[in-house]
């Protein structure tokens, strides 16, 4: 079966700040793979989504930025964090533009 | 911006079916219907969805009425583990998801 993992779990950092966060799914080839950035108490904010290797779309211009080095990873960094990024950040997986997403168990990313 | 409407909140008892309205009127033909739901601190796991029939798995059953604009989740025997916030969402395309606010679901003893 597939499984998505992503790490750190937590992670707090001050302001100015590199961030590198990763994404990893198992069980499956080729997946569409998504990063989402969820603040507190509101909705899901697609970030970048990459349908195959070096292939990254980004939908919100920001001082983010993704990578996909591999087939099933997914990278999401800065060079230099500001206090907005603070929220929770999901990675998630599909096999299609049709197909269900499923999601990561997120990391909670606090800058100060 | 999400193009669906949900209660921000909603309560059930122990063991009573919850029933999760969404409302989605400008819902387009090829558009499907979606329900994830997310509790504290994880990641949204998906639920159910369907188009245009009724459709019924091990977590859930998804109601729709005929003219699509309109669905409900149903989840018949509510646990406390159920409680989390609960999101609708319409899509044709899931290279586009985008979530609202979702409806906070509390199951009581």
């Amino acid at each position: 079966s597939q499984t998505i993992h992503q790490w750190p779990a937590t992670l707090v950092q001050p302001v100015g700040s590199p961030l590198s966060l990763e994404c990893t799914v198992e069980g499956t080839s080729n997946p569409n793979l998504y990063w989402y950035r969820q603040a507190a108490g509101r909705g899901l904010q697609l970030l970048f989504y990459s349908v195959g290797i070096g292939q990254i779309s980004s939908e919100v211009p920001q001082n983010l930025s993704a990578s996909r080095p591999q087939d099933r990873q997914f990278i999401l960094s800065s060079k230099k964090l500001l206090l907005s990024d603070s929220g929770f950040y999901l990675c998630a997986w599909n096999l299609g533009y049709q197909e269900t997403q499923y999601f990561g168990p997120g990391t909670r990313l606090l800058v100060l | 911006d999400a193009k669906t409407t949900q209660p921000p909140s909603m309560d059930c008892a122990e063991g009573r079916a919850a029933n999760l309205p969404c409302n989605h009127s400008t819902i387009s033909g090829n558009e499907y219907v979606y329900w994830y739901r997310q509790i504290h601190s994880q990641g949204p796991q998906y639920i159910i969805h369907g188009l245009k029939n009724n459709e019924t798995n091990e977590m859930a059953s998804l109601i729709i009425t005929e003219d699509r604009k309109s669905s409900t989740l149903i989840l018949p025997h509510a646990t406390l583990r159920d409680t989390a916030v609960y999101y609708c969402i319409v899509i044709n395309n899931n290279n586009d998801m985008r979530f609202g606010a979702g409806t906070r679901l509390t199951v009581k003893p």
